[in-house]
């Protein structure tokens, strides 16, 4: 079945760039819509912003100046960069699959990586 | 402050049956049949229980049904058990700029 995996740095410094990369595997990362949510902890889900198989995106608007969404169809990957963090950004981020991009709803997730902002 | 409220907690005991609501505006819950929510377990990711407000993906028991009135979407659980235990969360398309909202979340104790 269908599975995601996030993957990148667990600790970045305070005015770097977060990369994380989420892989797709056991089925296509065509046809579909693919999103990154975080988690801060003990604190409630954000949605971050979303990437189609084509390349469209689209973002949250409160990240929207410091996020970028990028697929690799090749790697069946797609990644999320943002910059200028802050201990605010500390939290678990989620990959996850749009399970039908016309109700926006998440069918898959992947397991979430702890990312810490710290010096 | 997230953008759809939902209750802190709610509690029950085993058979028991409890509904979560979930409120926003008729920009989000209320303008659209996009009603989803999520189980999460802690230490694990979120779990997609219902979606399009009432749609369960397979897999998922029966005894979670979700429903929609005005701008409050509703998650049921009936004939609880001691593994419902785990927060919940409400999501919704929206108009506006962010296009997905998620509700701050509930943590469901049973008891």
């Amino acid at each position: 079945q269908v599975q995601l995996q996030e993957s990148g740095p667990g600790l970045v410094k305070p005015s770097e760039t977060l990369s994380l990369t989420c892989t797709v595997s056991g089925g296509s990362i065509t046809n579909y819509y693919w999103s990154w949510i975080r988690q801060p902890p003990g604190k409630g889900l954000e949605w971050i912003g979303y990437i189609s198989y084509s390349g469209y995106t689209n973002y949250n608007p409160s990240l929207k100046s410091r996020v970028t969404i990028s697929v690799d169809t090749s790697k069946s990957q797609f990644s999320l960069k943002l910059s200028s963090v802050t201990a605010a950004d500390t939290a678990v981020y989620y990959c996850a699959r749009v399970g039908d991009s016309r109700y926006w709803y998440f069918d898959l997730w992947g397991r979430g990586t702890l990312v810490t902002v710290s010096s | 402050q997230s953008a759809l409220t939902q209750p802190a907690s709610v509690s029950g005991s085993p058979g028991q049956s409890i509904t979560i609501s979930c409120t926003g505006t008729s920009s989000d819950v209320g303008g659209y049949n996009y009603v989803s929510w999520y189980q999460q377990h802690p230490g694990k990711a979120p779990k997609l229980m219902i979606y399009e407000v009432s749609n369960r993906p397979s897999g998922v028991s029966n005894r979670f049904s979700g429903s929609k009135s005005g701008n409050t979407a509703s998650l049921t659980i009936s004939g609880l058990q001691a593994e419902d235990e785990a927060d919940y969360y409400c999501s919704s398309y929206t108009s506006s700029t962010t296009l997905v909202v998620f509700g701050g979340g509930t943590k469901l104790t049973v008891l």
